[in-house]
């Protein structure tokens, strides 16, 4: 039990519409960050924030956003979705600065099915 | 640009068998390295870590040791269980914010 949980667990929608996808984390973790996993493939890192302010992206078009809360929940937002962001997505929270090597929780995903 | 090149799966093992996973990593500076585990419906939980060159990180009776002259972390485990079946991930940290992570390595232990 890591203490983080996403919502929901599986999603479909088909291409170019929007999604947003939601990761609670534990009371005082104020870095939270978000990796794409492809089938068969590593999670991949799209973005990370830090006291509700955007703290490193990874290599993903503007079209992923994100939001991080002061209760420590955040959202992953997705516009104008594609065939190829079919995919898990997690969510992972720590407590300390994000350069630190606290231990990161993760959630056990949303599966996003494009179609 | 920093990687990650993970030993590709699956693998299968007969209980109590040794266990070998090779990674091998391109970092500019010092990287930390890890292993993450996956087990089926849960999500990626640090198995160990190590973040100096010849530091070794075990926990549950898996070991690696960082070793820069050959930038590998390889992971290993003496005798291997029916409840260690999960993917396996090698990642590594630079000063940077994110993790890079291998492509992972399915571990299936049969009795």
């Amino acid at each position: 039990e890591t203490g983080v949980t996403q919502s929901p667990t599986h999603l479909i929608k088909t291409r170019g519409q929007q999604v947003t996808l939601r990761c609670s984390s534990q009371s005082g973790h104020n870095t939270v960050s978000w990796y794409q996993q492809a089938l068969g493939q590593g999670p991949q890192f799209i973005f990370q924030y830090y006291r509700e302010e955007e703290n490193g992206r990874g290599n993903f078009p503007p079209r992923f956003s994100g939001l991080q809360f002061p209760n420590y929940s955040s959202e992953l937002n997705v516009n104008a979705l594609e065939l190829d962001d079919s995919a898990l997505y997690l969510c992972a929270s720590s407590t300390g600065q994000p350069s630190s090597n606290e231990k990161l929780f993760f959630g056990s995903g949303t599966q996003l099915s494009v179609l | 640009g920093d990687s990650v090149t993970q030993m590709e799966g699956p693998v299968t093992l007969s209980e109590e068998a040794f266990l070998t996973i090779n990674c091998t990593y391109t970092a500019t500076g010092y990287p930390s390295l890890f292993w993450y585990v996956q087990y089926p419906g849960e999500g990626l939980q640090l198995l160990l870590k190590a973040t100096k060159a010849d530091d070794k990180g075990s926990n549950k009776g898996f070991e690696a040791t960082y070793r820069k002259e050959t930038t590998s972390f390889h992971l290993e485990k003496g005798s291997v269980q029916v409840s260690d079946s999960a993917v396996y991930f090698c990642a590594l940290k630079t000063g940077a914010n994110n993790l890079f992570f291998g492509t992972g390595t399915r571990l299936t232990v049969i009795p």
